[in-house]
Parts: C-alpha cells; structure tokens; sequence
C-alpha cells in the first residue's frame, strides 16, 4: 500500500538548472497538492489540483509550474531554479480520512 | 480560512500526558478541527478530527469547548517517540478543502 510516492528523494540543482518532481498516487483521490517546508517552518501551500486536467496557484506559486495529465499523477515543474526554492517539498492527496502525505524531496539549490 | 494560534514548543517527560491548545476564534459553522503530526524527514500524519465535544481514538483525544473558538488536543502517557511537531488545522473537512498548516507546536518528550 504505497499511498503517495514522491520522487526523486533528494536533489541538488545549480541556480538556473530546471526540474521536475513527481508525484504518484494510488488512492484514486482527485485532490492533489504540492506543498514546501523551510526548516523550522510550517508547510506553505505551492499548487493544488481538483481532478485530472485542472490545476489551481496557492499560496507560493511563483516560480513553480504544475500538471495534472492523469489522475495518480501530480508534476512539479522549477523552470529555472534559484537558491530560495531549497526547501523539503511534500505532495498530498486528501479523501474521507484526511490529507495523506508523502515522505518529501529535499531539494537544494546552490 | 480559519487561522490557528498554537503554542511553539513544549516540553514533557515520559508517561505524562501532553495537553496543546489551539485558538480558532473565528472558526465557521462547517469547519472542522484536525491534528496531524509530522516526525522530522517525514511528511505530516492525520492524529484525529473533530467538530465538538470529544473525541477519542487509540492515538489521542481532542477536546472542543461549546463555543468552538479552541480546541485541545491531549496525548495519553507520552514515550519518546511522540516527539514531533504538531499540527492544529481548521477547515470544513471535505476532500479537497486547502488547509493551512501554521507554525505547530514542537513537542519535546524526555526521558
């Protein structure tokens, strides 16, 4: 029972590289969420989507970019990094029992 | 949104049991209140959801005053292992709901 599977893990980026980060559900929710954690901080919400083929901004969703393409899957694009968007990034689903998270990417941008 | 204020950090000792409140004063007539918490490297986990009066499950128990402007969340003889930070959320509890996670309160459980 994978739940929500983020990859990849860990990533270091130079400033200007671009990225993608997935994220794979399979628990057939149709909320999905991107969120980032700063040390210390609680978690800001980046994009969300409702359903397959939608996508909403949050509350940081400068410099990001997302897709919804299929209902498991969730993508966080960074199109040109830059060092303050190191942070632990964590994708979400939420059904009856709440918000399920996955484990994070920490991403670091030097 | 309801906005959450919860204490920062708290300290604790084995076996004793750990009371945080979370003030919700303008918590809406359909928002309900959810605890999570999150383990460092790991993403947040649901504790237990509620509207008024109590709840109790295997894990906690979340007590709602009448009027609904605090909550508070109580762990039962505490171990090591619940050192983490935890999470007070208001929202109106249907899927898809945006929930705004605040700063928690970092709890410290020592031996």
């Amino acid at each position: 029972n994978a739940g929500v599977t983020q990859t990849p893990k860990f990533r270091v980026l130079k400033t200007g590289q671009s990225m993608t980060l997935l994220c794979a559900q399979d628990m057939n929710h149709e909320y999905m969420y991107w969120y980032r954690q700063d040390p210390g901080m609680g978690l800001r919400l980046i994009h969300y989507s409702v359903g397959e083929g939608t996508t909403a901004k949050g509350e940081v969703p400068d410099g990001y970019n997302v897709s919804r393409l299929k209902k498991q899957n969730f993508l966080l694009g960074l199109e040109s990094a830059a060092p303050s968007q190191t942070s632990v990034y964590f994708c979400a689903t939420t059904g009856v029992a709440g918000y399920t998270f996955g484990s994070g990417t920490r991403l670091t941008v030097v | 949104l309801a906005k959450t204020t919860q204490p920062i950090s708290m300290d604790s000792y084995e076996g004793q049991e750990v009371n945080i409140t979370c003030s919700h004063n303008n918590i809406a007539t359909n928002d309900y209140i959810t605890w999570y918490q999150q383990f460092p490297s790991q993403g947040p986990r649901f504790i237990i959801q509620g509207y008024k009066t109590k709840v109790t499950n295997e894990v906690a128990s979340l007590f709602i005053p009448a009027d609904r402007k605090s909550s508070t969340l109580s762990l039962p003889r505490v171990s090591l292992s619940d050192t983490a930070v935890y999470y007070c959320l208001v929202g109106d509890g249907a899927a898809g709901n945006k929930l705004t996670f605040g700063g928690g309160t970092r709890v410290l459980v020592k031996p």
